[in-house]
């Protein structure tokens, strides 16, 4: 079945560092994939998309690039705020058949620190 | 516009007790979604609708698990007979559409603690 794995957290960072969160996945078809945030004591929020290969979502200096030919969609932001901290979900949702649900990845807590 | 709600925030109940979880999704919206989150845990998949039908119940992990939509608007997550594994945060979704390209826009949780 499809599946998703993303970079165990939490991972720690200073203020005005580079981001990645690694996500890759499983998936027969052509998913959809997205990553969703979920700032502290706030529901869960859609941060970007991309439903073909080689799209580029972006938000808020947040971008993820669809790569099929390595199954990722790995999150990036140039330069992280105190205020970016959460846990961020990458997800898919597949093409076909049964298209609508999500599958989630386990999520990464992201702490900034000043 | 008013996003999805979902009511009670927080239940505590005692094990073997039946509760009731309900989600009022944004108005409009067809296609509505439950999901858990287990402490720990991504989120996982419980069951989709399409209007006041159930095309996919897959994830519903027992028989003591049901859901219902009426008007093609409210629905009621109902677990019979509560078991300490049943304590997690179950969310509510709703899209405008159900294909996999259509955002899914997430209510607050509810938190259901089974002493």
């Amino acid at each position: 079945g499809d599946s998703v794995t993303q970079m165990e957290g939490p991972v720690t960072l200073s203020e005005e560092a580079f981001l990645t969160i690694n996500c890759t996945y499983t998936a027969t078809g052509y998913p959809s994939l997205f990553w969703y945030v979920q700032y502290p004591g706030e529901g869960l929020q859609l941060l970007l998309k991309a439903t073909k290969a080689d799209d580029k979502g972006s938000n808020k200096g947040f971008e993820a690039t669809y790569r099929k030919e390595t199954t990722s969609f790995h999150l990036e932001k140039g330069s992280v705020q105190v205020s970016d901290s959460a846990v961020y979900f990458c997800a898919l949702s597949g093409h076909g058949g049964g298209g609508n649900k999500l599958t989630f990845g386990t999520g990464t807590q992201l702490k900034v620190e000043l | 516009g008013a996003g999805v709600s979902q009511s009670p925030s927080n239940k505590v109940t005692e094990k073997g007790k039946d509760v009731e979880l309900r989600c009022d999704p944004i108005s409009g919206h067809t296609a509505l979604y439950w999901y858990r989150q287990r402490l720990g845990q991504g989120l996982e998949f419980l069951i989709y609708f399409q209007g006041n039908s159930a095309p996919d119940k897959s994830g519903l992990p027992s028989d003591r698990f049901s859901a219902e939509r009426t008007g093609e608007s409210v629905s009621t997550l109902t677990i019979q007979r509560t078991q300490q594994e049943d304590s997690a945060v179950y969310l509510c979704a709703s899209s405008f559409k159900a294909g996999p390209t259509d955002t899914q826009y997430f209510g607050p949780g509810t938190r259901l603690t089974v002493l």
